[in-house]
Formats: C-alpha cells, sequence, structure tokens
C-alpha cells in the first residue's frame, strides 16, 4: 500500500527555535501534500495545501510567516515552525494524495504524526 | 460550510458488544464520506469510504451506510474485540476534493 513516513516522530525544543518535519511518501509520487495540526482530544484541522513546485495554500488563521512549508519533490514535503513557542506545542500529521498511478485518486494516506513540545 | 458532527466519546464496551458511533455532516453537493481509525501511537489508517447515497462501506466487519435523507454515516460493528481500541474519525471530502473536513474523533475502548 502507499506509505507515507514522517520524521522526527517527537521533538522537544526551547521557545524560539525553529523545527522541521519532514513528510515523504515512501512508494508512491505524492503531487499534493497536507499538513495537519491535532490539539490533545480534538479533531484534525486542516493547516495548508501544498503541490510539488508551488506555494501552498494556507486555510485561514494559519500564519504562513510561522510555518513554512515546502514542497520541493514528488516525495518530500517539509514543515518548519518557525521561532516556536508553547502554544505551538501540538500533533503535526501529513497526508499525501497521487494523482496518476497505482495509488490515484482523491484519497488521501497519512503519516503517523509529529509531536512537538515547546518548552 | 462543510461540517462533520460525531458523537462524544469515549465508548467503553465489553468483548463482543455491538458499536454504533453516530456521525452526521452538514455539506453542499454530494461529498465523498469516510471513517478513518488512529491506533494508539500510529497514524490515521482509512477504515471504509462511500462515495454516494445509499452506499455501503465496509472493512474489518465495520460498516456504514451513506444516508443523504438524514445526512449522516453511521459506523456500525456487530462484535467488537479488544483490537478494536482506537481513536475513530468520520470525515468528508468537499465536492471539489480539495478538503478533507474531520469530526473530533470518538474515542472507543474495549475490554475483555
Amino acid at each position: 500500500g502507499a506509505v507515507v513516513s514522517q520524521h522526527p516522530s517527537w521533538v522537544i525544543c526551547k521557545s524560539g527555535t525553529s523545527v522541521k518535519i519532514e513528510c515523504r511518501s515512501l512508494d508512491f509520487q505524492a503531487t499534493t501534500m497536507f499538513w495537519y495540526r491535532q490539539f490533545p482530544k480534538q479533531s484534525l484541522m486542516l493547516m495548508a495545501t501544498s503541490n510539488e513546485g508551488s506555494k501552498a495554500t494556507y486555510e485561514q488563521g494559519v500564519e504562513k510567516d510561522k510555518f513554512l512549508i515546502n514542497h520541493a519533490s514528488l516525495t518530500l514535503s517539509t514543515l518548519t515552525v518557525t521561532s516556536a513557542h508553547p502554544e505551538d506545542s501540538s500533533f503535526y500529521i501529513c497526508s499525501a494524495r497521487e494523482m496518476t498511478g497505482t495509488h490515484k485518486g482523491n484519497e488521501q494516506f497519512f503519516g503517523p504524526g509529529t509531536r512537538l513540545t515547546v518548552l | 460550510g462543510n461540517s462533520v458532527t460525531q458523537m462524544e466519546g469515549p465508548v467503553t464496551l465489553s468483548e463482543e458488544a455491538f458499536l454504533t458511533i453516530n456521525c452526521t455532516y452538514t455539506a453542499t453537493g454530494y461529498p465523498s464520506l469516510f471513517w478513518y481509525v488512529q491506533y494508539p501511537g500510529e497514524g490515521l489508517q482509512l477504515l471504509l469510504k462511500a462515495t454516494k447515497a445509499d452506499d455501503k462501506g465496509s472493512n474489518k466487519g465495520f460498516e456504514a451506510t451513506y444516508r443523504k435523507e438524514t445526512t449522516s454515516f453511521h459506523l456500525e460493528k456487530g462484535s467488537v474485540q479488544v483490537s478494536d481500541s482506537a481513536v475513530y474519525f468520520c470525515a468528508l471530502l468537499n465536492q471539489a476534493g480539495t478538503a478533507l473536513i474531520f469530526g473530533k474523533g470518538t474515542t472507543l475502548s474495549v475490554s475483555s
């Protein structure tokens, strides 16, 4: 099946530092990747949608200068949380979608998530 | 706008009990509907889906029927197992196919 990985799975950082989270599609080319944020006992909230080679589209209320998204290749998207603060602590989940090939269609395949803790 | 409402948890059941997790939605057009499952420490996995009215999605003994008249997509299983303990999310894909909207999730805990 379609596998999506995230790295790191858990990161703890000091307030004011920047953290990069990677999302990789391991066995398919992801033309579109999505970044979600999940608060404890809450739903997943879509933060942004990124298409390979173009700028990400951010959802209303998400600061694009705070959450930098890069989708430079068909198998890798990165989310950088800049100048992280304790309120940025959350579970960040990516998903990927393939528009052509074996897994084409609207189905999104999810990564295992990255837990960010900002001290 | 589009939204998904699912029953509050946690749901606690004994093994072999019948499970229902309610899900209703609000959407323009005819969205596709999904149930995702998140096992402890893992990412979301697609459990089942339905793309049009009266479709029934099924997988691993779970079923859900797309009811347009009641805008519902309730998840059912006739006999739950301890291994079904997880968080279940109902979701819809907007008609444009550009966004997945999730419910808040329902935690299921099954004891032997």
